[in-house]
């Protein structure tokens, strides 16, 4: 079992509609939890800390159920410039003794927003 | 310049040689990362250097593979004796010892294509 999983899409939705992407991880010891954004041929950009109360900025919502080990991004009213891989990274703890953490990726969802 | 730097960005080598990449962090950073990306795949975790300890080797790396971070500023990877599944994006990210919730920047890449 991958260690962070997602769908990968592509989701193709039309401008204006709302699109939720999830994301489980398997590692109960996460301690924090992104989602990343990513265009087409560049590197990988910070969208927003996911944080277990659920958190909202502008148009995304980012739950965290660490219960079920889950995560999800919600966009609303979505833009043609919201079209880019989204990538969900959980932050684990490394198995070095004192301390050290490591970002793991999934295979990231791939939106696009068409007219 | 305030972002993380890598060069070259783009290098084609012949199978066999032996390539270096360089990544200069966010000066203020502590934290240094190395992934590496595939087509249709999120980033893969290679390494991770506080400072200039290296904290974690992916255990995907193999012997090939070596990373260096001497004055716990710039780091450079190393692939020795390079194979065609080498191909792909490395990337290097940068992020603040700030606790678990700490946003990793990331470098644009340096594209590696083995012939």
């Amino acid at each position: 079992r991958k260690e962070v999983e997602q769908d990968p899409g592509p989701f193709n939705v039309p401008e204006g509609a709302t699109v939720a992407f999830n994301c489980t991880y398997s590692n109960s010891a996460s301690q924090s939890f992104f989602w990343y954004r990513q265009d087409c041929r560049k590197e990988p950009k910070l969208l927003m800390s996911v944080y277990s109360s659920g958190n909202e900025d502008g148009r995304f919502t980012a739950q965290l159920n660490r219960a079920s080990q889950y995560i999800s991004l919600l966009i609303r009213d979505s833009k043609l410039s919201d079209s880019a891989t989204y990538l969900c990274v959980v932050n684990m703890r490394s198995g070095f003794t004192g301390g050290g953490n490591k970002l793991t990726f999934g295979t990231g969802t791939q939106l696009k927003v068409e007219l | 310049d305030t972002g993380v730097s890598q060069n070259p960005r783009h290098k084609i080598t012949k199978r066999g040689q032996n390539v270096t990449f360089r990544c200069d962090p966010i000066s203020e950073h502590n934290r240094l990362y190395w992934y590496r990306q595939t087509l249709g795949q999120g980033p893969e975790f290679l390494t991770y250097f506080q400072n200039e300890a290296q904290l974690e080797k992916s255990r995907l790396l193999s012997d090939r593979f070596s990373a260096e971070r001497p004055k716990g500023s710039f780091s450079t990877l190393e692939i020795q004796r390079t194979e065609q599944g080498d191909s792909a994006m490395y990337l290097c990210a940068s992020s603040e010892r700030t606790g678990w919730n700490t946003e990793a920047f990331f470098g644009q890449g340096t594209r590696l294509t083995v012939v």
